[in-house]
């Protein structure tokens, strides 16, 4: 059984640049959520995506956004990076039921 | 609104030793999840339990075990007989159980505890 897969595992872009991350969940799993992690802020719920739709969303400015698609595979996107958008960024899937399966994570340099 | 603290921040112990893991939640609801998660160097976030509020029962998993205390908000872990392999940052996580209005079980992160094994 595949697990969470996000692509790309590693990421350089310069400030003031936009970058989109991708996120496959677990074959069946119509959730899925996006975490950051930075050394000062720990982890930070993002957003979650159910069935194509927004159901839930963390306390992040406009420039974060995503999507999910009707194969509930995800994308998130982040507009005008600044330096403290580098971060580790985690793609979670799940049936539903409160049960998170975590991807290896998208880790973001902004220079 | 829900927290969870971890304060132990980093632990080192030598091969072979028990090590417990501390973990407090607060929340206003009476449905909960709690979780441990285990983040090796390579950054995915390895599921290890879910307990729900309503099973205070301890669980034991190989050198794994879990102590969830309702009274005291608490949800420790403890690895017996520690090897190097269990070097890693564990995180304890909550969660609503009857989820948001929207039925969004959004996570809550401890800050982590960096584990060390030294041989």
């Amino acid at each position: 059984k595949a697990g969470v897969t996000q692509t790309p595992r590693y990421l350089i872009k310069t400030r003031g640049q936009q970058v989109t991350l991708s996120c496959s969940p677990i074959s069946g799993h119509r959730s899925v959520s996006w975490y950051q992690q930075t050394p000062g802020q720990g982890l930070q719920f993002l957003f979650e995506y159910f069935s194509e739709t927004q159901r839930n969303k963390g306390n992040f400015p406009g420039r974060f956004s995503g999507r999910q698609f009707s194969n509930s595979r995800s994308e998130m996107n982040v507009s005008t990076l600044e330096l403290g958008d580098s971060a580790l960024y985690l793609c979670a899937s799940s049936r539903g039921d409160g049960g998170y399966t975590f991807g290896s994570g998208t880790r973001l340099t902004v220079v | 609104a829900q927290k969870v603290t971890q304060a132990q921040t980093e632990i080192s112990v030598v091969e072979k030793e028990d090590v417990t893991l501390d973990c407090v939640y607060e929340t206003r609801d009476t449905t909960y999840y709690l979780f441990w998660y285990k983040q090796p160097p390579s950054g995915e976030l390895v599921f290890l339990i879910r307990r729900n509020s309503f099973d205070e029962q301890n669980e034991i998993s190989g050198r794994y075990s879990w102590n969830f205390q309702k009274s005291t908000s608490s949800f420790n872990f403890t690895i017996t007989a520690s090897q190097v392999v269990d070097s890693a940052v564990y995180f304890c996580a909550l969660s609503e159980g009857g989820g948001t209005g929207a039925g969004s079980y959004q996570l809550t992160f401890g800050k982590g505890t960096k584990l060390s094994v030294i041989p």
